[in-house]
């Protein structure tokens, strides 16, 4: 089993929806991250979470919110999404201090 | 805030020529890391550099961070079909979260 999923692994939503993407990793490890990526641009982070009760804004938050309900599960939250965020969004985790980070498969969202 | 510049954002080559890509940070760098992403895929972890001025060899790539922390390359030798993909590197600064370059995206003629 993959050790980093991701859910859904494709989505298409229209303008105004809700919309939640789900990351849940077995690797154990603390950090988690939210990355959107366009082409282009390369990734950019959207939020991260160093432990439970930490959740930072990464370059890109506004429009979006994360929630780590685990230390193995942080979702990504659309409150009322928009066509420009349409997008590849990858979740990753690593362990403390600079190391390698792991991703997952990716979801891509189509907003409508 | 930090930025990574990576350059060049596209290069196409025969099979068998080299490639090379290169990274620039607006800031000195605690470390940088170099993924590949292959067609339709994640990006995966290649390497980390973290001494000024480090080079490091994985068959027949060649990682390199500059004296000043700032910069970095990749290089390919003799480039194989199985080198197609995205590179980006990324780079680390004191609040341990990465700030990734643009990549560059390989394509190679068989």
């Amino acid at each position: 089993d993959a050790d980093v999923t991701q859910t859904p692994r494709n989505r298409i939503t229209k303008t105004g929806k809700r919309i939640m993407l789900e990351c849940s990793q077995t690797k154990g490890h603390d950090r988690m991250y939210w990355y959107r990526q366009d082409p282009g641009l390369g990734l950019q982070l959207i939020y991260y979470s160093f432990d439970v009760k930490d959740i930072n804004k990464g370059e890109i938050s506004d429009g979006y919110s994360v929630s780590r309900q685990a230390q193995a599960k942080f979702s990504l939250s659309l409150e009322s999404a928009i066509p420009n965020q349409t997008a590849l969004y990858f979740c990753a985790t690593s362990g403390k201090g600079y190391t390698e980070q792991f991703f997952g498969p990716g979801t891509r969202l189509t907003v409508l | 805030g930090q930025q990574v510049m990576q350059i060049p954002q596209y290069q196409h080559v025969q099979e068998g020529e080299d490639f090379t890509t290169y990274c620039n940070s607006s800031t000195t760098l605690s470390n940088i890391q170099w993924y590949k992403q292959r067609p339709g895929g994640h990006p995966v972890f290649l390497i980390q550099l973290v001494k000024s001025g480090e080079v490091k060899k994985q068959k027949r790539l060649t990682f390199q961070f500059g004296e000043a922390k700032k910069n970095s390359s990749l290089h390919i030798t003799a480039t194989q079909t199985t080198d197609v993909g995205t590179y980006f590197c990324a780079g680390s600064g004191g609040a341990q979260k990465l700030v990734f370059g643009q990549g560059t995206r390989l394509t190679i003629n068989p």
